[in-house]
């Protein structure tokens, strides 16, 4: 099955770290890179940040630079996205989806991080 | 960054009726050498993550259902429902991927019946 799976959510302090984790399953994995993208409480998509196929190119928005940092485990099929120093306005539902050339094609369900005290 | 502006906000559409959405870029996301538009919409469904329905700024995913087409080059870009079908009640947003990220999103236009 062709699937995304998100997981490592929950609530934190402010100025905690939490690692959010992503399993691809169903396809190519080493062929795609992938991005997470979040959405706050009834708010809008922003895209975060993007780690190419083989892991080599990372880009992030400037909300994030210096916070977060994606990773990929091509052996475990996995991507992962560490924050640092977490926020209230970090607080989102964190999509993880894969890339296709920019457009992104497959999501996973989304996983909830609160940081609140 | 460039800023992708949607209208209208929100839209209120009869079932049966065209509904259409527009995305504006404040930078061109044509790339000239290959002559195409880095744009891509999506449809989310309320409790569900965002669905690709357009790609390449007209190329339909597939199973997209071809009442959904997507239009415009340069930085005007328009997404059509031509027969709004009660399933496509969502928020739309348009996602532009040109070139170096940082990429971005529209603000999302709600389409209710």
């Amino acid at each position: 099955q062709v699937q995304l799976v998100e997981s490592g959510g929950g609530v934190v302090q402010p100025g905690r770290s939490l690692r959010l984790s992503c399993a691809a399953s169903g396809f190519s994995f080493s062929e795609y890179g992938f991005d997470w993208v979040r959405q706050a409480p009834g708010r809008g998509l922003e895209w975060l940040t993007v780690i190419s196929y083989d892991g080599s190119q990372k880009y992030y928005t400037d909300s994030v630079k210096g916070r977060f940092t994606i990773s990929r485990d091509n052996s475990e099929n996995t991507i992962h996205l560490q924050m640092n120093r977490l926020t209230a306005g970090d607080t989102a539902v964190y999509y993880c989806a894969r890339d296709s050339g920019g457009y992104l094609d497959l999501w996973g369900q989304g996983i909830l991080v609160t940081v609140s005290s | 960054d460039i800023v992708m502006t949607q209208s209208p906000d929100s839209l209120a559409v009869s079932l049966g009726e065209r509904a259409t959405i527009n995305c504006k870029s404040s930078r061109s996301v044509l790339y000239s050498s290959n002559n195409k538009n880095y744009l891509a919409w999506y449809q989310q469904k309320p409790g569900q993550p965002p669905k690709l329905l357009i790609y390449w700024a007209s190329t339909r995913e597939s199973g997209v259902p071809d009442r959904f087409s997507g239009s415009g080059s340069g930085t005007d870009f328009t997404l059509t429902i031509s027969s709004f079908q009660a399933e496509d009640v969502a928020v739309y947003y348009c996602h532009q991927y040109y070139t170096i990220p940082p990429w971005t999103f529209g603000q999302g236009t709600k389409v209710e019946i």
